[in-house]
């Protein structure tokens, strides 16, 4: 199995507060992303990165956003969380390094935001 | 416009019945990659195959086969002989363009009955 963990696994807050999410890999991959799962939606592409301090939107990027000043380490932080952010998210590395290559993917964080 | 579509929501079949899980896909590019994933109950997503688009070649791997037709957009996924554990949903992908775009199916959920 590639070696990401996701912190932390659950997770409940209130509307109106921050939250940063915590992906780790122990892969050195250079890629990496923030995905939101939901009822009807599949997978759904937050933001990603291809490097240290480089990164980019997904498809859902509004009321996100996103870190990485190590290559092992990448955060997803919602500034002043929302109903509509209740999520299961994961995060995943590309295997191989581009877009071409399989990703895999952390556990997943259950995220509820009353 | 989903770029992405897996038409089919839910499906049932008896143990040792084939199934057919059915991916239509959409894109513009002339140089993309599709993929396959399965996310059993436990909530994990697993990778199952990588197609890129100059490849229509059929692969097979064990009960597990995938049709890939550019003339149709579509990649089609075949379980023979569906057993227990292959009750999961199952998530199509795409990946285009010049950046690091995935899109995902809603994917299908497989409930194989013993």
């Amino acid at each position: 199995d590639a070696g990401i963990t996701q912190s932390p696994r659950h997770k409940v807050t209130e509307t109106g507060t921050p939250v940063t999410l915590r992906c780790h890999q122990t892969e050195n991959h250079r890629y990496m992303y923030w995905y939101r799962q939901d009822p009807g939606h599949g997978l759904r592409l937050i933001h990603y990165s291809y490097g240290v301090k480089d990164t980019d939107k997904g498809e859902v990027s509004d009321g996100y956003s996103v870190s990485r000043s190590k290559t092992e380490d990448f955060l997803l932080t919602l500034e002043s969380a929302t109903s509509s952010q209740t999520s299961v998210y994961f995060c995943a590395i590309s295997s191989g390094g581009d877009r071409s290559y399989e990703q895999y993917f952390g556990p997943g964080t259950r995220l509820t935001v009353t | 416009a989903q770029k992405v579509t897996q038409a089919q929501t839910e499906i049932s079949v008896v143990e040792k019945e084939d199934v057919t899980l059915d991916c239509v896909y959409e894109t513009r590019d002339t140089t993309y990659y599709l993929f396959w994933y399965k996310q059993p109950p436990s909530g994990e997503l697993v990778f199952l195959i990588r197609r890129n688009s100059f490849d229509e070649q059929n692969e097979i791997s064990g009960r597990y086969s995938w049709n890939f037709q550019k003339s149709t957009s579509s990649f089609n996924f075949t379980i023979t002989a569906s057993q227990v554990v292959d009750s999961a949903v199952y998530f199509c992908a795409l990946s285009e363009g010049a950046g690091n775009q995935f899109y995902f199916g809603t994917g299908t959920s497989l409930t194989v009955i013993p």
